[in-house]
């Protein structure tokens, strides 16, 4: 079974500027978390997509939002972005995202803004 | 509140040592879950346990064994006779409440020297 993927691995982009990630959870997953990776902040979590809706969000202003398309895959959007949204955005999927469910991850998006 | 803390920042160990990663949680939920995950350079987080908060058996998988303790709110992860590809870091999450939103903490770098 292929693990769960994300588009781009790599990104750069300039202050003010938005950007749109991509994550494809396992075959048959239908929860979708993102959490976004920092050297000062840690791993945090920024929301989570359970059947195209938006069921849980962590501490994150509304420049940062996500959807969830009827397959399960998931695109998460940073607009006006600022040189603090540098970091590493993890994906992680699970079958239907209950308390206690393990969470796999994808490889990130490392996104440096410049 | 959730928390967990990772005291050890780095560890340095020589090939074939034995090294323990210690976790310490706090949470007021009586259900919740433990899990450790493994960061490699490459980014992504590999899963390797998850524990609930009713069973305090110790686990042992090949090198890896783990040690959960609800008296101490710990989950401490040994791992015997080290090996170079070893070399991550290691963090150490909790999930509790209402969500499956994980709490992660802050991890540890383990070096494996040759």
């Amino acid at each position: 079974k292929a693990g769960v993927t994300q588009t781009p691995r790599y990104l750069i982009k300039t202050r003010g500027q938005q950007v749109t990630l991509s994550c494809s959870p396992i075959s048959g997953h239908r929860s979708v978390s993102w959490y976004q990776q920092t050297p000062g902040q840690g791993l945090q979590f920024l929301f989570e997509y359970f059947s195209e809706t938006q069921r849980n969000k962590g501490n994150f202003p509304g420049r940062f939002s996500g959807r969830q398309f009827s397959n399960s895959r998931s695109e998460m959007n940073v607009s006006t972005l600022e040189l603090g949204d540098s970091a590493l955005y993890l994906c992680a999927s699970s079958l239907v995202g209950t308390v206690g469910e393990t969470q796999y991850f994808g490889p990130g998006t490392r996104l440096l803004v410049l | 509140a959730q928390k967990v803390t990772q005291a050890q920042t780095e560890i340095s160990v020589v090939e074939k040592e034995d090294v323990t990663l210690d976790c310490v949680y706090e949470t007021r939920d009586t259900t919740y879950y433990l899990f450790w995950y493994k960061q490699p350079p490459s980014g992504e987080l590999v899963f390797l346990i998850r524990r609930n908060s009713f069973d305090e058996q110790n686990e042992i998988s090949g090198r890896y064994s783990w040690n959960f303790q609800k008296s101490t709110s710990s989950f401490n992860f040994t791992i015997t006779a080290s090996q170079v590809v070893d070399s991550a870091v290691y963090f150490c999450a909790l999930n509790g409440g209402a969500t499956n939103k994980l709490i992660f903490g802050t991890g540890t770098l383990l070096a494996v020297q040759p």
